[in-house]
């Protein structure tokens, strides 16, 4: 067990251009998670996969933001022509199969952007 | 949005004493959990407690549920330098969605 792992860990980007992040979860988990967190403010729920199916969005998921999760392994998450206002840290968690006993989500690391 | 209020938003005190940090949310839950980040890293779990617990122990840690005021505390026993860091508190909605909804902290500093 590895953990989450994200990457990049740091983005520094132009406004205007596209960004993209990879989070690769717990090997044995099929939930993936993204969140966004702002300075000073807890995470914010973006959207999640239950295996490739993604099966819930955020209205913080505009239509700039896209994710994936091809093969039911890693996800990307990409946003198009980035704002001042997505500078945040990103952050992935995956949790195990749902039954009872697992609900915890493990977060990585998070990959910090800052939009210019 | 937000659902939960963590209190007190900042909490300052010294090694060897107990930290306690409440959590208050708006909806039914299936479970609460608190998760603790270092500055600029990630989240680390600490504890999950689910709706029909009332209290659970794991090491220093002493997480309480009260659903009837929709309200949870964490005690720190016994604090370190090490356990300087922001906690949050965490509820998973009891209808229809997996997400956690978090508050908004509270930045606990332990001086030693």
């Amino acid at each position: 067990d590895t953990g989450v792992s994200q990457n990049p860990r740091h983005k520094i980007t132009k406004r205007g251009q596209n960004v993209t992040f990879r989070c690769d979860p717990i090997s044995e988990h099929n939930r993936l998670y993204w969140y966004r967190q702002t300075l000073g403010q807890g995470p914010e729920f973006l959207t999640y996969f239950q295996n490739e199916a993604q099966l819930e969005k955020s209205r913080l998921l505009s239509d700039r933001f896209s994710a994936e999760r091809p093969k039911g392994s890693f996800s990307t998450l990409e946003i198009q022509r980035t704002e001042q206002g997505d500078s945040a840290m990103y952050l992935c968690a995956s949790s195990a199969p749902r039954d009872r006993y697992r609900e915890t989500q493990y977060f990585g690391p998070g990959t910090r952007l800052l939009v210019l | 949005s937000q659902q939960g209020e963590e209190d007190p938003q900042a909490l300052s005190i010294q090694e060897g004493e107990n930290a306690t940090m409440n959590c208050s949310y708006k909806t039914s839950i299936n479970n609460l959990q608190w998760y603790r980040q270092n500055s600029g890293r990630g989240l680390v779990h600490l504890i999950l407690i689910r709706s029909n617990e009332r209290e659970k122990h794991s090491g220093r840690l002493r997480v309480t549920l009260d659903t009837s005021k929709k309200s949870s505390s964490l005690l720190i026993t016994a604090s370190r330098a090490a356990d300087t860091a922001s906690y949050f508190c965490a509820t998973e909605p009891a209808f229809g969605s997996e997400k956690l909804v978090f508050g908004k902290g509270t930045k606990l500093t332990v001086n030693p």
